[in-house]
This record gives C-alpha cells, sequence and structure tokens, in this order.
C-alpha cells in the first residue's frame, strides 16, 4: 500500500522560507515514478507546484519557479520543497503526490496546511 | 497556460439521478490527457478518470467520462449518497498541469 504522509510547520511568516517534506512508504521513491506538490488555497482549486524525480530532475509551475526548489532523498524515500519569499497568497494545504510522467496524481497525501502570518 | 472551465459550478441534485459534469479547455488537450478527481471535506483528492474515459482502479462504474480536443464531460449515472462531493479536471498533456475550478455537487 503505497502511502505519503506530508511535514513541516503549520504557520510561517512572511518573506520566510516554508520547507515541507513528503515520507513515502510501501513503495521505492527510486522506482520511475515522478513525486509531485499541490497546493489548495482555502476556498479554492487545485494548483500544481512542481515535480521531481528520484535522479534529481525537476518540473516547476512557471508562476513560482523563482521561489521554488525540490529536492529528493532516496536513503530516506522522501522528498522536500522549499518555496522562499512567502506571502499571504502561499496560504494553502500543500498536498505531496506520485505520477508517471504522463499520467494524472494517483496516491497523494492527506495534506498540510500552511498558513503564512506575521 | 491551458485553462479548463468546468459548468456549472454548482449541480443541486436527489439521489438516483444522473449528473452531468463539463469541463472545457481553452485549446486542445493532447491524446486526451484529460483527468477527474472528486474531492471530499478533510480529505486528499481521489483520481477517479485518467486519458479522459478510462476508470481508475476501483472507481464504480457508474462514473464514466467522455470527450476529446476542449470539451469534455464526466457522467455519474445513478447518484448515491456518497457521490455529493467537489468534482475537478486536470489536464496533464501540456505544462504546466492545470486544473479547472471545480463544480459541486450539492443534495437538492
Amino acid at each position: 500500500q503505497v502511502q505519503l504522509q506530508e511535514s513541516g510547520p503549520g504557520l510561517v511568516k512572511p518573506s520566510e522560507t516554508l520547507s515541507l517534506t513528503c515520507a513515502v512508504s510501501g513503495y521505492s521513491i527510486s522506482s520511475g515514478h515522478y513525486w509531485a506538490w499541490i497546493r489548495q488555497p482555502p476556498g479554492k482549486g487545485l494548483e500544481w507546484v512542481g515535480s521531481i524525480y528520484h535522479d534529481g530532475s525537476t518540473y516547476y509551475s512557471p508562476s513560482l519557479k523563482s521561489r521554488l526548489s525540490m529536492s529528493v532523498d532516496t536513503s530516506k524515500n522522501q522528498f522536500s520543497l522549499k518555496l522562499s519569499s512567502l506571502a499571504a497568497a502561499d496560504t494553502a494545504i500543500y498536498y505531496c503526490a506520485r505520477h508517471l510522467v504522463v499520467a494524472p496524481f494517483d496516491y497523494w497525501g492527506q495534506g498540510t496546511l500552511v498558513t503564512v502570518s506575521s | 497556460d491551458i485553462v479548463l472551465t468546468h459548468s456549472p459550478g454548482t449541480l443541486s441534485l436527489s439521489p438516483g439521478e444522473r449528473a452531468t459534469l463539463s469541463c472545457r479547455a481553452s485549446q486542445s488537450v493532447s491524446n486526451s490527457y484529460l483527468a477527474w478527481y472528486q474531492e471530499k471535506p478533510g480529505q486528499a483528492p481521489r483520481l477517479l478518470i485518467y486519458g479522459a474515459s478510462s476508470r481508475a482502479t476501483g472507481i464504480p462504474d457508474r462514473f464514466s467520462g467522455s470527450g476529446s480536443g476542449t470539451d469534455f464531460t464526466l457522467t455519474i449515472s445513478r447518484l448515491e449518497p456518497e457521490d455529493f462531493a467537489v468534482y475537478y479536471c486536470l489536464q496533464y498533456g501540456g505544462s504546466p498541469w492545470t486544473f479547472g475550478q471545480g463544480t459541486k455537487v450539492e443534495i437538492k
């Protein structure tokens, strides 16, 4: 059973950097899938943030590319997100998910709410 | 970016009725790389349909998808109580991948 679990701070100050980690269990992160972050502002729709492959290749949303960094740790079977220069508009539930190169997200974490506020 | 527009925004129906949800793309979605998700409060989205018309593993056959190019449809043949939720389409044929804003299916 593939499981993903997000972790990170629930509250971050404006202008700071958000760091989130997604721990994967029941499946090797090196087994050929891509690993993604998707976010959802309160009461709004879903937005793909970016994806990473186990070799470190990354694909970022153009709207976030200048502030975004993703990494993968195959030894811990987890991947991470860093989003800098946070603003209130970055307040959202952040989900991690799995997908193939041209296939939709099939397994998702439960999501973690991140609030940007002073 | 490909913009996906759902219609209607809200659908008010009774259990047992048929639900027809539309997702229209601002440009053609290559290879019909269009998926549908169901989202319930406090839960992660659940993949229902991929490739416009293929049901994901474990999805009941009352859910069906159709369409190509720019016009796609999700049909729920007979609404069960657990089907009242928000439905999103996702296109994964062009970068960046984009979601629609969703259709809420509510109990009438």
